[in-house]
This record gives C-alpha cells, sequence and structure tokens, in this order.
C-alpha cells in the first residue's frame, strides 16, 4: 500500500481540456513536492509546498496543499501537449527525518492536439 | 551544469553478476539518494546519505550496498544480481533543510537475466 495515493493512475484529454490530479494520505507531511517526469528521463521538480492551506502557482498550473497537510491537488489550466508526463507527488511526514520522502506512483497524463 | 550524472545508463547482466552504479553531482548537495522506479510502484528509496562518509538504509536495502567516500559521488553496489532487481534506478540529490526539492539523474536501465 502506497503511503501518498495518487488518482486518477491515467488522465487523457485535449489540447484546451483543464485537469485536475490528487495526492491523498491519511498521514501528516511537513512538506509536499510536485515533479514531472518525461521518458527515459528522471523526475524534475515543479514546486514544494509547506504550509496548510497553500496555494502556488506556475504559469497555468496551480498547486494546493490541504488544510490539514495530508492532500494536496494539482490543476492544469488549458493544458497543451507539452503538459504531457508522469506527474509525481512526494512527500516527508512530519515524524520522518528529512531525508525520507515517499513518492506516490504517479498519475500519467496524456494531452492530444 | 551538469546536475546530477549517473553512468552507466542502459546494462544488462546476468543472475549472480555483480555491478556498481556511480553517481556524481556538481551542486555541492549534503544528501544523496538512490531510488528504484517500477511501473505501478513509483518510486522507492533504497539507500540515502546525509553527507559524506555516511550513508542510511531506505524502504528496499536488500541486495545493494552503498558508499559515500566523497561528498560529489555516490556508488550503488548489486553484490549477487537478481531478476527482481531488473528495474531503473535514479540517483538524486539535495540541500539539507526544509523546502529543498531533489535534483534527479536521467536513471540507469538495469535488466537482469
Amino acid at each position: 500500500t502506497q503511503l501518498l495515493e495518487q488518482s486518477p493512475q491515467f488522465l487523457s484529454i485535449q489540447e484546451g481540456e483543464n485537469l485536475t490530479v490528487y495526492c491523498n494520505s491519511s498521514s501528516v507531511f511537513s512538506s509536499l513536492q510536485w515533479y514531472r517526469q518525461e521518458p527515459g528521463e528522471g523526475p524534475v521538480l515543479l514546486v514544494t509546498v509547506v504550509t496548510g492551506g497553500e496555494v502556488k502557482k506556475l504559469k497555468r498550473l496551480t498547486f494546493q496543499f490541504g488544510d490539514a497537510r495530508k492532500d494536496s491537488s494539482l490543476h492544469i489550466t488549458a493544458a497543451q501537449p507539452g503538459d504531457t508526463g508522469l506527474y509525481l507527488c512526494a512527500g516527508v511526514r512530519a515524524t520522518d527525518s528529512w531525508g525520507k520522502f515517499q513518492f506516490g506512483a504517479g498519475t500519467q497524463v496524456v494531452v492530444t492536439p | 551544469n551538469a546536475g546530477v550524472t549517473q553512468t552507466p545508463k542502459f546494462r544488462v547482466l546476468k543472475t549472480g553478476q555483480s555491478m556498481t552504479l556511480l553517481c556524481a553531482q556538481d551542486m555541492n548537495h549534503e544528501y544523496m539518494y538512490w531510488y528504484r522506479q517500477d511501473p505501478g510502484m513509483g518510486l522507492r528509496l533504497i539507500h540515502y546519505s546525509v553527507g559524506e562518509g555516511t550513508t542510511a538504509k531506505g524502504e528496499v536495502p536488500d541486495g545493494y550496498n552503498v558508499s559515500r567516500l566523497k561528498k560529489q559521488n555516490f556508488l550503488l553496489g548489486l553484490e549477487s544480481a537478481a531478476p527482481s532487481q531488473t528495474s531503473v534506478y535514479f540517483c538524486a540529490s539535495s540541500s539539507a533543510g526544509t523546502g529543498y526539492g531533489y535534483t534527479f539523474g536521467s536513471g540507469t536501465r538495469l535488466t537482469v537475466v
């Protein structure tokens, strides 16, 4: 069982549509991050959130950390083919040391023209 | 800017053979990590290091050993390869402290036959 559950596992949408990816846990996290991974490459950090209720925007991407710091969401507005990739959430539990990031299994997003 | 460099990129081993994966970073990061990525299971932490000369076990350490003799290098060894170790291996590094994300290498695809 994954500590961080991501949903959906797979998402296929048309260019211009909006999408939301969820990352949920029963544990409290001191920080949570989102990464995007393209085929044959390592994940690339998109954002870090550390405060409950925090909202961060990165161009068309909006990230939110839940008030209780147990969940997060990633919303993409007007998706483009360049947004295609595997989106991973990762976090450090409040009870763990800094080095122990836990990763979700990922959400594969495909945006077709 | 090289970031995190992993060698080799691909390798095929026979069951029982040994090998070492090399990870080098040029960002003066304190923390370094080895993960494996398998379909549907996300990234799982094998071993990590919080500084030169120190190592610690992660979630799935069995069958692997690591060494961090120099701050910039983190080596992952497979003592006697097994088919269950077929995976994509990622090295990552980060600065110490809350809120810093990982910088990942581009991965090593290992097949054990």
